[in-house]
């Protein structure tokens, strides 16, 4: 079954903790793996897409990475307006549809 | 460049009841999809359209429906409302193809009463 796994489901950091968040995929034919932060009672926020494997993108104190069975999200020296919940979701060859991890909720403590 | 647009922002309606939720997608994004965000279920996809047509659907009862017009602009519906509609109901617009970037409006918040 297509599967979408994000781990740890919340992680409490302190400001400036540097850390890293998990997205884990069992899907047949990755055409493109995505992922957005999500503030409370708002939409999703389009962050990054990743599209092979050994790729990499960053964006401030971001930055995302992908192998052929998960992709990582490095946070570096985060602030409390990191604080979101992140959602990674996939595209697979058979299907338009997104596939959504359940999210990481990333608590930044000053 | 306007972004997805959901009316309304908030809606409270009694059980039994039926409701119609709007999105405007960015303009020349030709696919909409709507999906159901409760606390404990994450994401959870409802159906997407692409020029008028019903391209996917997910797993729920048929209470649930929407459609889109010639404009790209898409409605949902539901009827029959239950406590369990309770939700945030987002809509993401995409240009239709594989691999493109999807955008989000802001939702509506539904509460059932």
């Amino acid at each position: 079954e297509d599967q979408v796994t994000q781990s740890p489901e919340a992680l409490r950091l302190q400001e400036g903790e540097s850390s890293s968040l998990n997205c884990s995929y069992t899907v047949s034919g990755l055409r493109g793996l995505f992922w957005y932060r999500q503030d409370p009672g708002k939409g999703p926020e389009f962050l990054f897409t990743l599209y092979s494997a050994g790729e990499e993108k960053e964006k401030e104190r971001l930055k995302a990475t992908l192998t052929k069975k998960e992709s990582f999200l490095h946070i570096t020296a985060p602030k409390p307006e990191d604080s979101a919940t992140y959602l990674c979701a996939v595209h697979m060859d058979s299907n338009y549809q997104l596939i959504w991890g359940a999210g990481t909720k990333l608590i930044i403590k000053p | 460049k306007a972004g997805v647009t959901q009316t309304p922002r908030y809606l409270i309606k009694t059980r039994g009841q039926q409701v119609t939720l709007s999105c405007s997608p960015i303009s020349g994004h030709r696919s909409v999809s709507w999906y159901q965000q409760t606390p404990g279920q994450g994401l959870q996809f409802l159906f997407e359209y692409f020029s008028e047509t019903q391209r996917n659907k997910g797993n729920f009862p048929g209470r649930f429906s929407g459609r889109q017009f010639s404009n790209s602009r898409s409605e949902m519906n539901v009827s029959t409302l239950e406590l369990g509609d309770s939700a945030l109901y987002l809509c993401a617009s995409t240009a239709g193809n594989m691999n493109t970037e999807a955008f989000f409006g802001q939702g509506t918040r539904l509460t059932v009463v």
